[in-house]
């Protein structure tokens, strides 16, 4: 099993651009999740979902963000515009949905915003 | 609310011997997992082992021990014989044990050095 993939693994972009991360979970995984790791704030919850419907997106920021998953297989996080503040790592997370499931995280993207 | 407290923003330990790591969290539920991760500088997050609440015995994986004192909800992680690549954060997370309540919440987390 690849495990949980995400895409890039680094990220720079200028203040007001459009960032996309991206993410594959492990086949067969229900529930998907996206967090954010900060100095400061340590890991926050951005959202989760649930058999690729959003179930609790109140760890979302602000409008700038935006998730989506279409499919079982893909989500993914998007920041329009970014600013310097969204600077951070972006973890993806899958489970197979039981309670009490760990979850596998993928290798997170590196967001750098200038 | 659910909270996850590690009190120990940093911690370190000579190479081969012991370790114990804090953790402690607040909840009102009586059924829940718990969780330590470690994100060594790869910055991969990596279960390191996990405990029902349900369950008295403390878990163990390998040189990895916990003690979990439910009445105290305290859960600390114990490392034995510590090897140099134990080196990184360590992540207390607390999971509730209830369907569609899925979100993991962690602790601010320890730095682990280990001294060759």
């Amino acid at each position: 099993d690849a495990g949980v993939i995400q895409s890039p693994r680094h990220e720079v972009t200028e203040m007001g651009q459009e960032v996309t991360l991206r993410c594959k979970p492990i086949s067969g995984h229900n529930s998907l999740f996206w967090y954010r790791q900060t100095m400061m704030r340590g890991l926050e919850l951005l959202i989760y979902f649930n058999n690729n419907v959003p179930i609790d997106d109140s760890g979302m920021p602000e409008d700038r963000f935006s998730a989506k998953m279409p499919n079982a297989s893909f989500s993914t996080l998007k920041i329009q515009p970014s600013e310097p503040r969204d600077s951070a790592v972006y973890f993806c997370a899958s489970t197979p949905g039981l309670t009490g499931e760990k979850l596998f995280f993928g290798s997170g993207t590196q967001l750098s915003v200038l | 609310a659910q909270t996850v407290t590690q009190s120990q923003p940093e911690m370190s330990v000579q190479e081969a011997e012991t370790v114990t790591l804090s953790c402690t969290y607040d909840t009102s539920e009586s059924d829940y997992y718990l969780f330590w991760y470690k994100q060594p500088p790869s910055r991969q997050m990596i279960l390191v082992i996990r405990q029902e609440a349900y369950k008295q015995q403390n878990a163990t994986e390998n040189r990895f021990s916990v003690n979990f004192q439910k009445a105290a909800k305290s859960f600390s992680l114990k490392i034995s014989d510590s090897q140099l690549g134990d080196a990184a954060m360590y992540f207390c997370a607390y999971r509730v044990d209830q369907t569609g309540a899925n979100n993991l919440f962690f602790g601010t987390g320890t730095r682990l050095t280990v001294i060759p």
